[in-house]
């Protein structure tokens, strides 16, 4: 059964660098069919699309976001991971990682979710 | 961006009744339509894919129907675990985009 899992840390400095790794367990994250995303949801708020990364490294971001952003993968580990810059308190989220049903598809599974808090 | 709007806010209903949660795009998105279910402290769980596929494991209370802009989930029959809140996402165009969602209270 395939199983995702975030870590980092949750608590990052406005200005600062964002940075979270989804490890993939029970799987292969080389999969051809897949491509693997990251969602965040602000407390008490709805579900946003950060950006999705193909084993191949090929990337799709949201472009609300797109110049702050980087989504990596590194194959060796079975992982993928998030980078956000110059966060401020409006990055405060949930941070998800997902696997997608190809380049623009629907999510399934689902990380349990990171919480982030940006704070001096 | 198409913007995908959810209606109502929030559903009442009693445990046995049937619930119906709307789902409209701002333009159309074919058939490339997903619902979510999300309870508290847990993350989204896919429900139906491509407007009316359900996902792997989900009961077939759940129903999901429409095309182009105009969505509909339904649950014939209302369980105490459906209480929760459901998203609806895209994946027609570029970005991928979601409902604002429903909420689904105990009456």
């Amino acid at each position: 059964q395939l199983q995702l899992q975030e870590s980092g840390p949750g608590l990052v400095k406005p200005s600062e660098t964002l940075s979270l790794t989804c490890t993939v367990s029970g799987g292969s994250i080389s999969s051809s069919s897949y491509y693997w995303g990251w969602v965040r949801q602000p407390p008490g708020k709805g579900l946003d699309w950060i950006g999705s990364i193909y084993y191949s490294g090929s990337t799709s971001y949201n472009p609300s976001l797109k110049s702050r952003v980087t989504i990596s993968v590194d194959t060796s580990e079975n992982h993928f991971s998030l980078r956000l810059s110059s966060v401020t308190a409006a990055d405060t989220a949930v941070y998800y990682c997902a696997r997608l049903m190809g380049i623009r598809g629907w999510f399934d599974p689902w990380g349990q979710g990171t919480l982030v808090t940006v704070s001096s | 961006e198409i913007v995908l709007t959810q209606s109502p806010a929030t559903l009442s209903l009693s445990p046995g009744e049937r619930a119906t949660l709307s789902c409209r795009a701002s333009q159309s998105v074919s058939s490339y339509l997903a619902w979510y279910q999300q309870k508290p402290g847990q993350a989204p769980r896919l429900l139906i894919y491509d407007a009316s596929n359900r996902a792997t494991g989900i009961p077939a209370r759940f129903s999901g129907s429409g095309s182009e802009t105009d969505f509909t989930l339904t649950i014939s029959s209302l369980e105490p675990e459906d209480f929760a809140v459901y998203y609806c996402q895209q994946r027609s165009n570029w970005p991928i985009t979601f409902g604002q969602g429903t909420r689904l209270e105990i009456k």
